[in-house]
C-alpha cells in the first residue's frame, strides 16, 4: 500500500518570505503521480501543482515550486514571496498511475501554513 | 463551466440511519471520485467512478457504498449510520478517467453530523 508522510503539522512564514513544505512517501509502483493541493478555511480543495514522477525536471507554477527526488522518495513544495491568501491547509498526495490502483489516491495529513504580516 | 456542485451542503442523522449524498460533476467529466475527511484519519478515498462503473475503491466498510449515473452525477450512501462517520465528505470529477495526472476538481463537502 502507499503511503504519504507530512511531517509538519504547522508552519509559519513572513510574507513575501519563502517556506518549504515537506513530503515523503512509499511506493512500489512505478507509474504515479504527485500533487500539492491547498485547503483554506472555507474548505475547497484547490490544485496547487502536479508532477509526473517519470518527468526529471521539477514542476513550477509561479511562485509554488517543487523539489522532486524520485530516488529518495521525496516531493517537497516551497512558496516564494508568501503571500497572505497563502495560509491554508496543504495536502500533498499520490496517485496511481496505472494497473489495478490506476487513479487511487492518497493523501498526507496536511500542513498548516500560517502566513505572519 | 459550473464547478462541482455536492448536495447537501449540511446534513445532521442519528445513528443506525442511512444518508444518501449528491455530486455533480463538471459538465463533461466522466470520472468522479469520493473521499472522507475527519480530523482524526485525514482525507482517505472512498471510491473513483468512471462510467457508471466503480473503477477502484479504498479501505472501507460496506456500509459504504456509491454509484454513478449515465449523466456522470454520482451518489453515495452510508447505511446503519455511526458516530465515526461524521466527517466532511468531498467528491472530485476529473475530465476522463485517465491518465491519472488529470486535474481533479473538487466540490465543497457535504458535512455530514451523525448523532
Amino acid at each position: 500500500a502507499q503511503t504519504v508522510t507530512q511531517s509538519q503539522p504547522e508552519m509559519s512564514v513572513q510574507e513575501a518570505e519563502t517556506v518549504t513544505l515537506s513530503c515523503t512517501y512509499d511506493t512500489s509502483e512505478s507509474d504515479y503521480y504527485l500533487f500539492w493541493y491547498k485547503q483554506p478555511p472555507s474548505r475547497q480543495m484547490i490544485l496547487v501543482i502536479r508532477q509526473e514522477a517519470y518527468k526529471q525536471q521539477n514542476a513550477t507554477e509561479n511562485r509554488f515550486s517543487v523539489n522532486f527526488q524520485k530516488a529518495a522518495k521525496s516531493f517537497s513544495l516551497k512558496i516564494s514571496d508568501s503571500q497572505l491568501g497563502d495560509a491554508a491547509m496543504y495536502f500533498c498526495a499520490y496517485r496511481s498511475g496505472g494497473g489495478t490502483n490506476a487513479g487511487k489516491s492518497t493523501f498526507g495529513d496536511g500542513t498548516t501554513l500560517t502566513v505572519k504580516p | 463551466k459550473a464547478g462541482v456542485t455536492q448536495t447537501p451542503r449540511y446534513l445532521i442523522k442519528t445513528r443506525g440511519q442511512q444518508v444518501t449524498l449528491s455530486c455533480s460533476p463538471i459538465s463533461g467529466h466522466r470520472s468522479v471520485s469520493w473521499y472522507q475527511q475527519t480530523p482524526g484519519q485525514g482525507l482517505q478515498f472512498l471510491f473513483e467512478y468512471f462510467s457508471e462503473t466503480q473503477r477502484n475503491k479504498g479501505n472501507f466498510p460496506g456500509r459504504f457504498s456509491g454509484r454513478q449515473f449515465s449523466n456522470s452525477r454520482s451518489e453515495m450512501n452510508v447505511s446503519t449510520l455511526e458516530l465515526g462517520d461524521s466527517a466532511l465528505y468531498l467528491c472530485a470529477s476529473s475530465s476522463t478517467g485517465g491518465p491519472p495526472a488529470n486535474e481533479q476538481f473538487f466540490g465543497p463537502g457535504t458535512r455530514l453530523t451523525v448523532l
